[in-house]
């Protein structure tokens, strides 16, 4: 089954504890994202990634990083977690159809930063 | 920039009731535009899509219209379920790679 998943699905943690959220495709996407979810604000885009080790600043990267070294994987990095960085988080990956990027989420991550 | 705006919810109707979600955008160049569903607990589905003006995207009974003239792309169904309860986006694909921007989400509660 074609699918992205993540994992964890939920986590509590504390302020400044390093947190690693993983995210994987098996459809051989080139483009992967990362989004967080808040209420009121739709969904805004993280960090992208065109192909294997190429990344790209989305809209609001601040206090996350990302790697890409192997095609299916694209692990979203909290190196200092803050509380204003609670939220839900999606990875999604994508390819061209027919000259148009149709985006495949993953089920979330519901993070909680105490 | 590229921007998308859709409408309020949460929007409540009754079963077999007429659903219209409004959906404006602003975009340089020739965007692709989607409508994405997301039940309760899960992920972002693509419903339907339209890649260029005049496109009706369809599916399930949903249907949007890409008008360039009005900048728009709302959602209708003729006869909405209990289970079409679900929050909807409105979304844009432009740029490098389609970058994709999305409105806010509007909540439908559907009742029996």
């Amino acid at each position: 089954e074609a699918q992205v998943t993540q994992n964890p699905r939920y986590l509590i943690t504390v302020t400044g504890k390093k947190l690693t959220v993983t995210c994987s495709q098996n459809m051989n996407h080139e483009y992967m994202s990362w989004y967080r979810q808040d209420p009121g604000l739709g969904l805004r885009q993280i960090y992208y990634s065109m192909n294997v080790e190429v990344t790209d600043k989305g809209d609001v990267p601040e206090g996350y990083k990302v790697s890409r070294k192997e095609k299916r994987n694209f692990p979203l990095i909290l190196e200092s977690p803050s509380p204003n960085q609670t939220s839900l988080y999606f990875c999604a990956s994508s390819q061209s159809v027919a000259g148009t990027y149709e985006q495949y989420f993953g089920p979330g991550t519901r993070l909680t930063v105490t | 920039g590229n921007s998308v705006t859709q409408m309020e919810g949460p929007v409540t109707l009754s079963e077999e009731a007429f659903l219209t979600i409004n959906c404006t955008y602003t975009a340089t160049g020739y965007p692709s535009l989607f409508w994405y569903v997301q039940y309760p607990g899960e992920g972002l589905q693509l419903l339907l899509k339209a890649t260029k003006a005049d496109d009706k995207g369809s599916n399930k009974g949903f249907e949007a219209t890409y008008r360039k003239e009005t900048t728009s792309f709302h959602l209708e169904k003729g006869s909405v379920q209990v289970s079409d309860s679900a929050v909807y986006f409105c979304a844009l694909a432009a740029g490098n790679f389609n970058k994709f921007y999305f409105g806010s989400g509007t909540k439908l509660n559907v009742k029996p």
